[in-house]
């Protein structure tokens, strides 16, 4: 099936301090994308849309200045927690949906990115 | 918001069908059910999708009730393996694209 990778797939950070996660459809072009937050022992909460070419789409609570998500290629999004703090520390998952079976419309996930903030 | 309810754990024996269950009572006539399962700290794991037919693949069944408000997710032959959190799924369609709600899922664990 098609892969997608996201790296790191973990970082300690100290707090106050940004942080990037890539996220790459490595088989496929990928025009949505989308980026999860899991924390322990949790279901996956959905942050945000993000479309190439054009401003991601927040879910109701997440704040737009504080994950940064930039969508500039078919084949690469990425995640950037600005100023992060301990609460910040979580598992975050990326998916993509190829743009060559839009009615299907199957995701494929990432590896995930665990992200702990000292 | 996830549109569906499953229970929040269960157990099978190994080489025993596993038939997990989902209620999707307010799903609409376009949206797709799908289910996906993820094991501990990795990317959820795609396993089957459908939208009012039972479907058949090499890892599970789908069947999905007439009414389409509720579907089961069967493993035929489940193996180790196969423990993990199950999710079940309706696709929503949103002018932003298709967007992936996840609910509380089935903690489903395989015993020796």
């Amino acid at each position: 099936g098609a892969v997608v990778s996201q790296h790191p797939s973990w970082v300690i950070c100290k707090s106050g301090t940004s942080v990037k996660i890539e996220c790459r459809s490595l088989d496929f072009q990928a025009t949505t994308m989308f980026w999860y937050r899991q924390f322990p022992k949790q279901s996956l909460m959905l942050m945000a849309t993000s479309n190439e070419g054009s401003k991601a789409t927040y879910e109701q609570g997440v704040e737009k200045d504080k994950f940064l998500i930039n969508h500039a290629s078919l084949t690469l999004s990425t995640l950037t927690v600005t100023s992060a703090h301990p609460e910040d520390s979580s598992f975050y998952i990326c998916s993509a949906k190829s743009s060559g079976s839009p009615n299907t419309g199957e995701l494929f996930f990432g590896e995930g990115s665990r992200l702990t903030v000292l | 918001d996830a549109k569906t309810t499953q229970p929040t754990s269960m157990d099978c024996a190994e080489g025993r069908a596993a038939n997990l269950p989902c209620n999707h009572s307010t799903i609409s006539g376009n949206e797709y059910v799908y289910w996906y399962r993820q094991i501990h700290s990795q990317g959820p794991q795609y396993i089957i999708h459908g939208l009012k037919n039972n479907e058949t693949n090499e890892m599970a069944s789908l069947i999905i009730t007439e009414d389409r408000k509720s579907s089961t997710l069967i493993l035929p032959h489940a193996t180790l393996r196969d423990t993990a959190v199950y999710y079940c799924i309706v696709r929503v369609a949103y002018n932003t694209g298709n967007q992936f709600y996840f609910g509380t899922g089935t903690s489903l664990t395989v015993i020796p």
